[in-house]
């Protein structure tokens, strides 16, 4: 099992502002890291899975980067929008396809 | 149509029942997971099952076992519930097992233990 941790628990920003959270993992045996987005009352949807050191991830507003060797991975969002609000998880892998997840940092931009 | 269902929503049972949930995946992947969802809000693997390889998280209790009739299917029961077990648990699936595939989620089981 490994540990995971995701910073902050919870975050409330204005619609328009940017914003980033903080997942941390064990940089031994690192293989993938995995982000997702989680909003109340549906599925977890695959945002990025990412591998190299120094990688860096873009879908629309959302960013992500990765430092393997410190361990963490920075999920950014530019200017956020209400509908942005969610729980985004972040998961590492270290092979065999076994994700281990964080317990998620909770988005809610405020209209 | 929905890539990975799970059936019931939701379950409520007692002590000590005997009681399973489905899940089904129509993307042709290869690979299946079960996760349970805790009290502190942590996804964490029970099974992951490829090709009839089932590899176990071995916390898990042997009161859990999962059950593939086909590749598409991989059903979780569950004997003589207790208490502990009431949780959200999500299926999910990849298209195989060691690469860095997507896993794709169900929309989870929320099973209560009275």
């Amino acid at each position: 099992i490994l540990n995971v941790e995701q910073s902050p628990q919870s975050l409330h920003v204005q619609e328009g502002d940017s914003t980033n959270f903080t997942c941390s993992f064990p940089s031994s045996n690192f293989y993938a890291l995995h982000w997702y987005r989680w909003e109340t009352a549906k599925s977890p949807e695959a945002l990025f899975v990412m591998t190299l050191n120094g990688d860096e991830k873009k879908k629309g507003r959302i960013s992500a980067t990765l430092n393997t060797k410190e361990g963490y991975s920075y999920l950014y969002i530019k200017g956020s929008q209400p509908e942005d609000s969610a729980t985004y998880l972040c998961a590492s892998q270290t092979g065999a396809n076994n994700l281990f997840f964080g317990t998620g940092t909770r988005l809610t931009v405020i209209p | 149509d929905t890539a990975v269902s799970q059936t019931p929503k939701y379950l409520v049972t007692q002590m000590g029942n005997d009681k399973s949930i489905k899940c089904e995946q129509n993307l042709g992947h290869d690979t299946m997971y079960w996760y349970k969802q805790d009290s502190k809000k942590f996804l964490k693997i029970m099974f992951s099952y490829n090709n009839k390889e089932l590899i176990i998280n071995e916390t898990v209790p042997n009161r859990f076992s999962p059950k593939s009739p086909d590749k598409a299917h991989l059903n979780l029961h569950i004997n003589s519930l207790e208490l502990g077990d009431s949780a959200v648990y999500f299926c999910a699936s990849s298209r195989r097992r060691g690469g860095t595939d997507t896993q794709y989620f169900g929309p989870g089981t929320r099973l209560t233990v009275l």
